[in-house]
Order: structure tokens, then C-alpha cells, then sequence
């Protein structure tokens, strides 16, 4: 079946550091691929998605590019701040209803 | 913004009792999911439901569990008899059928 592995944490960074949390996927076909967050105490929000081979998802300063020949998919962001301490979940998606199989998360502790 | 609830937010039982975990997805939406994570491990998908019955479970989602969606708002997760191995963070997730699943805040059930 599919699987995603997502890098261990928790990653400890200052403030305006850059961040890569590394993602990678097995799975038949071309799944969608996403990045959720969990703040604490809060549930998963999505935070980008892409849907096919070399697509870009964005958000508020986070990127992560789906790469089909190295089935990855990394988050990554330029300055990190103190308020995007939390979990971060790589995620993939078969088809439209499907189920999503998750990673297991990368706890980000970001220190002022 | 519509947003998915769950009650309660934390749960504890005695092994062998029953509990009901509820959830209320976002109005519009037409298909329901739980999954649940246990500390430390990753999200894992136990059912989704569409049409007012189960459309996919997983291997996790034995004779123990059963979804319901019991008026026009609620859907719930009950566990006949819990075991230990039940602790876990359960989350309700619904969408209208687009990739993207709204996700609740959790219930946390502790069996004791």
C-alpha cells in the first residue's frame, strides 16, 4: 500500500531560519500530495497541496514542489517564525475521495 | 468559516466500556471520515462514510467499532469495548469532494 516518510523531529530552529522538513512517498500511480499543520491544542489545518509532477504548493511563506523522479515532496521555508512552532504532516491523497495516508509528523520548535 | 467540531475533547474510560466519540462536519459536505493517532505514531485512516454507510475501512476498523450518522449533522464513532490499545487522538474529517479533507480538533480517549 502507500506510504509516506517524513524526516524525524522535532527540528529546532531560531527565528528567520531556514526550514526543510523532508517528505517522501510510495504509492501506485500519481497521488496528490499535501502538508498539514497541527497547532497545539488545535486540529490538522491543510497548509499546501499539489496535485501532479512538478506542481508548487504555497502558503503563507511555505513551498513544497512535487517531485515525481525523486518522490518527494519537501517543505520548505525561507524565515520561520516563532508562531509556526508546531506539528507539520506530509500527507497523500489516491484519488479524490480516497483516504489520505499520513506521516508519521515533524515537530518544528522555532526559539526568538 | 465552517469548521468541523468533535465532543468531547478528552475521554477517559475503564477498559471493557463503551464509548461514542462525536463530530459534526461541515454542513455542505458529503463524505465523512475517522482516523486516529496513537502518541507518538502516525495518523492512521479507520472509515470513511458516504451515502449513509461505510464506503472503505481499514484493517484497524473491526467488529469493536461502528460509524453512525444518526440525524442530518452528527456523525459518531462508538467502541464497543475499548482496550487499552484504543488511547489514541481520534479526528473526525469531512469533504464535499474535493481533495481537501476539513479536519476537526480531536478527541483524546484514554482507557485506563
Amino acid at each position: 500500500g502507500d506510504s509516506v516518510t517524513q524526516m524525524e523531529g522535532p527540528v529546532t530552529l531560531s527565528e528567520e531560519a531556514f526550514l526543510t522538513i523532508n517528505c517522501t512517498y510510495t504509492a501506485t500511480g500519481y497521488p496528490s500530495l499535501f502538508w498539514y499543520v497541527q497547532y497545539p491544542g488545535e486540529g490538522l489545518q491543510l497548509l499546501l497541496k499539489a496535485t501532479k509532477a512538478d506542481d508548487k504548493g504555497s502558503n503563507k511563506g511555505f513551498e513544497a514542489t512535487y517531485r515525481k523522479e525523486t518522490t518527494s515532496f519537501h517543505l520548505e521555508k525561507g524565515s520561520v517564525q516563532v508562531s509556526d512552532s508546531a506539528v507539520y504532516f506530509c500527507a497523500a491523497l489516491n484519488s479524490g475521495y480516497s483516504t489520505l495516508t499520513f506521516g508519521k509528523g515533524t515537530m518544528l520548535l522555532v526559539s526568538p | 468559516e465552517p469548521e468541523v467540531t468533535q465532543t468531547p475533547s478528552h475521554q477517559v474510560t475503564q477498559m471493557g466500556q463503551e464509548v461514542i466519540l462525536r463530530c459534526v462536519p461541515i454542513s455542505n459536505h458529503l463524505y465523512f471520515y475517522w482516523y486516529r493517532q496513537i502518541l507518538g505514531q502516525k495518523v492512521e485512516f479507520l472509515v470513511s462514510f458516504y451515502n449513509n454507510e461505510i464506503s472503505e475501512k481499514s484493517e484497524i476498523f473491526d467488529d469493536q467499532f461502528s460509524v453512525e450518522r444518526p440525524d442530518g449533522s452528527n456523525f459518531t464513532l462508538k467502541i464497543r469495548s475499548t482496550k487499552l490499545e484504543d488511547s489514541a487522538m481520534y479526528f473526525c474529517a469531512s469533504t464535499a469532494g474535493s481533495y481537501e479533507q476539513y479536519f476537526g480538533p480531536g478527541t483524546r480517549l484514554t482507557v485506563t
